[in-house]
């Protein structure tokens, strides 16, 4: 079992629609947990991150984590062509480096 | 404020040859982190230093690589004798007290 999962995709949405990028993981002592946006031909760049249970809002991004799931995931609300890229979950298990899933591929159809 | 900053942004080199890829990490960050990407393995982290210090290389291929970091403000990742299978993209990262990586733009590595 991976120490964290995610639908390769692509997730397909249309322009205006709710994107919703899923990920889990396996150490239950995980702590924090990050989100990474990554254009094609680009680094990661931190979007999003969440410490507690329930939702964190940051302009149309929302992060929701379920520690007794070991869910998290980001819902990316009225899509834009321009969010069209690969989404990385990250998460800190507490030995100081994150370990990464392998990314969704989001695409968002004009 | 800088971000990380990597050099080269590409390399280009034949098999046998000494790589050196370098990494400034933001400054202030006590974290800092090598990673790997390739279509096929997806991100890789090879090593982390903590206060200049090596944590963790277990991630390193091979004794092909090593890495260093002699200050706080610089380090570097060393191929030798670089392989074509090391053909990837090569990410530095930083981080404070272990939150919230940031990325530098990545050293685009070929090996022929």
């Amino acid at each position: 079992q991976k120490e964290v999962e995610q639908n390769s995709g692509p997730l397909s949405v249309p322009e205006g629609a709710i994107a919703s990028l899923n990920c889990t993981y396996s150490d239950r002592g995980s702590q924090s947990f990050f989100w990474y946006r990554q254009y094609s031909g680009k680094s990661p760049e931190l979007i999003m991150f969440i410490y507690s249970n329930g939702d964190k809002e940051d302009g149309r991004f929302t992060a929701q984590l379920n520690k007794a799931s070991q869910y998290v995931s980001l819902l990316i609300r009225d899509s834009q062509p321009s969010d069209s890229a690969t989404y990385l979950c990250a998460v800190d298990t507490g030995r100081r480096a994150l370990t990464f899933g392998s990314g969704t591929r989001l695409q968002v159809q004009p | 404020d800088a971000g990380v900053i990597q050099s080269p942004r590409h390399e280009v080199t034949e098999m046998g040859q000494e790589v050196t890829l370098r990494c400034k990490p933001i400054s202030g960050h006590n974290s800092l982190f090598w990673y790997r990407q390739t279509m096929m393995r997806g991100l890789e982290l090879l090593i982390y230093f903590n206060n200049n210090v090596p944590i963790d290389d277990s991630g390193m291929p091979e004794d092909r690589f090593s890495a260093k970091m002699p200050n706080a403000s610089f380090s570097t990742l060393k191929i030798q004798p670089s392989e074509p299978r090391d053909s990837a993209v090569y990410f530095c990262a930083s981080s404070l007290q272990g939150f919230g990586q940031y990325f530098g733009p990545g050293t685009r590595l070929t090996v022929t």
